[in-house]
């Protein structure tokens, strides 16, 4: 039972374009959710995080928005650079445990910026 | 500089052989995980650590053992149950805050001879 899903497995965007990344949650415990950025056989880099108290969190080109009665968040990146090429992840995480409990991560969206 | 290590970059298994992964972090970080990724898969947890001496079993942690010994170390075991070794391995570190996030190391991919 797939708790966090990113339908999109590829995505393809024009440079300078606005690429939108989405993920769907089920569990209402999730109190944090993350999106981190990896490439192959590197570990994930740590994108932006938005905590449930939010619906909107900005950071340069990214900006995360939070949706809690859907339980959907998006990932926007404006305007999409070629380095920006890479697969992202949507991860969550619940607020019981102390806050130390692991990440519940979604497969992965592949984004391919072209020119 | 700060941050998380793995070692090695590569690591071959033989049939019924355990091997051990490197994890280390400078970050002074209480909290350590071990995920595994496979092909087109998200990542999955396998064990955690919250502080020295302690840890918790993950979603997948069969075939599979940890130590926390020291704050900066956390390496993980994967023994001959383990029948699907075949993965990229990653190790994350967090702080003591309760939304902080994770950060992660480079990776190991393990394969089986």
């Amino acid at each position: 039972d797939q708790q966090v899903k990113q339908n999109s497995p590829s995505l393809s965007v024009q440079e300078g374009r606005i690429s939108i990344l989405n993920c769907d949650y089920t569990n209402s415990m999730f109190d944090y959710f993350l999106w981190y950025k990896k490439y192959p056989a590197e570990g994930p880099t740590f994108l932006i995080s938005i905590s449930s108290i939010k619906d909107k969190n900005e950071d340069g080109r990214f900006t995360v928005f939070l949706n809690k009665s859907a339980k959907h968040l998006s990932l926007h990146i404006v305007p999409s650079q070629p380095g920006d090429s890479a697969v992202y992840f949507c991860a969550a995480s619940p607020y019981s445990g102390g806050g130390a409990d692991g990440l519940t991560f979604g497969k992965g969206t592949h984004l391919i910026i072209q020119p | 500089d700060g941050g998380i290590t793995q070692s090695p970059k590569y690591l071959f298994r033989k049939e019924g052989q355990n091997v051990t992964l490197s994890c280390e972090q400078n970050l002074n970080h209480d909290a350590m995980y071990w995920y595994r990724q496979d092909p087109g898969q998200g990542l999955r947890l396998i064990y955690y650590s919250q502080i020295v001496n302690d840890f918790q079993k993950g979603d997948i942690a069969e075939g599979y053992s940890v130590s926390r010994e020291k704050k900066e170390s956390f390496p993980l075991t994967v023994t001959s149950a383990q029948k699907n070794p075949t993965a990229f391995y990653l190790c994350a570190s967090k702080g003591r805050g309760v939304r902080e996030t994770q950060y992660f190391g480079p990776g190991t991919r393990l394969l089986v001879l």
